[in-house]
This record gives structure tokens, sequence and C-alpha cells, in this order.
């Protein structure tokens, strides 16, 4: 059975730092991983989407990156703002397909000026 | 991009009443909706499957008769708590893919915060 797990589990930083969120899954054989941003009380937003075939993606100030042997992913945010404050998540497919999703439990970061 | 429109966003009900969500898509068509949970500080967890024109597919553990799934057209697709408990209160959010497209994208609503008195 899948599960992804998430490190940490909440982060407060200063304005400016780079960050590192962590994303782990017990079964390799997933078909990709997304990572997500959830605004307090809010739906959804897709950040980045990696195939199962690539080994990172970048976005902006972000950046994803994806070791399927090892079961990791990391979520680079380069010079955190004020803005970038939410709860971030990371999810893998079910098995078979990758439309159903299982989500880790999520980071929260919190950047203050 | 896509758009998911997810109604109400929030709502507070008596316990026994039963309660509507309804999830458009906006700009595309959706064959499958997908329906998840989130208790507070919890991740998100799948409910529910729904599928256009035929029944709903749940995952384990939840109860299809507590919670009615109806996927009448390729846009909405709307979730029914019945006789709603406070232990039903949650953040209840819909997720669509784009049928027309080879895209692997989930597009999310907004969420509704449901509070069950």
């Amino acid at each position: 059975k899948q599960e992804v797990t998430q490190i940490p589990a909440a982060l407060s930083v200063p304005e400016g730092e780079n960050l590192v969120l962590n994303c782990s899954f017990t079964d390799s054989a997933i078909y990709n991983l997304q990572w997500f941003r959830q605004d307090p009380g809010k739906g959804l937003t897709s950040l980045l989407l990696i195939q199962s075939s690539q080994r990172e993606q970048t976005s902006g100030r972000l950046n994803a990156s994806l070791d399927k042997s090892s079961g990791r992913s990391t979520l680079y945010i380069a010079a955190s703002q004020p803005g970038d404050s939410a709860t971030y998540l990371c999810a893998v497919p079910f098995s078979g397909g990758y439309n159903k999703l299982i989500f880790g439990a999520g980071t929260r970061l919190a950047v203050h000026p | 991009g896509a758009v998911v429109s997810q109604h109400p966003s929030w709502v507070i009900c008596k316990s026994g009443t039963s309660v509507k969500i309804e999830c458009r898509s906006l700009d595309f068509q959706a064959t499958t909706m997908f329906w998840y949970r989130q208790f507070p500080k919890q991740s998100l967890m799948l409910m529910a499957t729904s599928n256009e024109g035929s029944k709903a597919t749940y995952e384990q553990g939840v109860e299809k008769d507590k919670f009615l799934i109806n996927h009448a057209s390729l846009t909405l697709s709307t979730l029914t708590v019945t006789s709603a408990h406070p232990e039903d209160s949650s953040f209840y959010i819909c997720s669509a893919r784009d049928s027309g497209h080879h895209n692997e994208k989930l597009f999310f609503g907004s969420g509704t915060q449901l509070s069950v008195l």
C-alpha cells in the first residue's frame, strides 16, 4: 500500500531564505508526482508535475526533483517571500492510473518579513 | 488553465439535515471527477470517483448511502451528505481532469467547509 510522507510538518523562516521541502513514498512504481499549494480553507493549486521518467521540473522560483529509486522528491523554493506562506502537498497516483491521488499530510510554511 | 468551480464554499447545518455540494468544470468536459475529504491538519483522502452516466465508485470505508454522488452531465458532479452529523464536519474538495486532452494534471475546486452542529 502506497504511503506518502512529508517532512517537515511545519516550517517558519525569514523572508529571502532558500527552502527544501521533502516528500517520500513507499512504492517507487509511480506514474508521476505532483506538488500542490493549498492556502487556508481554499482549494489546491498545482505547482509542478514530474513524470516518472523525469528527474526535475522548474517553474519560476520553484524546482522539484524526483528520485524514483529512493522514493523521494524535493521541492526547492528559492528566495522565499511572505506570499509563499501556505501548505505544500505532494501527491502520487494510486497504482494503475494517474487520476486518483494519494496525498502527503503537507508542510505548513510560514515566511515572515 | 482549466477551472473547476465548487459551491458552496462553506455551509453550516443542523445535525440530521442533508447538504448538497456542486462541482463544475467550467471550460472543459470531465467524464470523471473525484471527491476528497480533509480533516483539520490531516491529508486529503479520496472518498469516491464520480463517473458521468454511471454509478460512482467508493473507496474502502466510505458509506455510499451517506455520501450520494450524482454525475449527470460532463460538467457537473454533486456530492450529497445525507443526514449529516458532527463527525461529518470536514473540508470537501473535488477534482477533475480534462477528458478532451491527454493531460495528466488534475484541477481542483476551491473546496467546501462543512460544519454540522
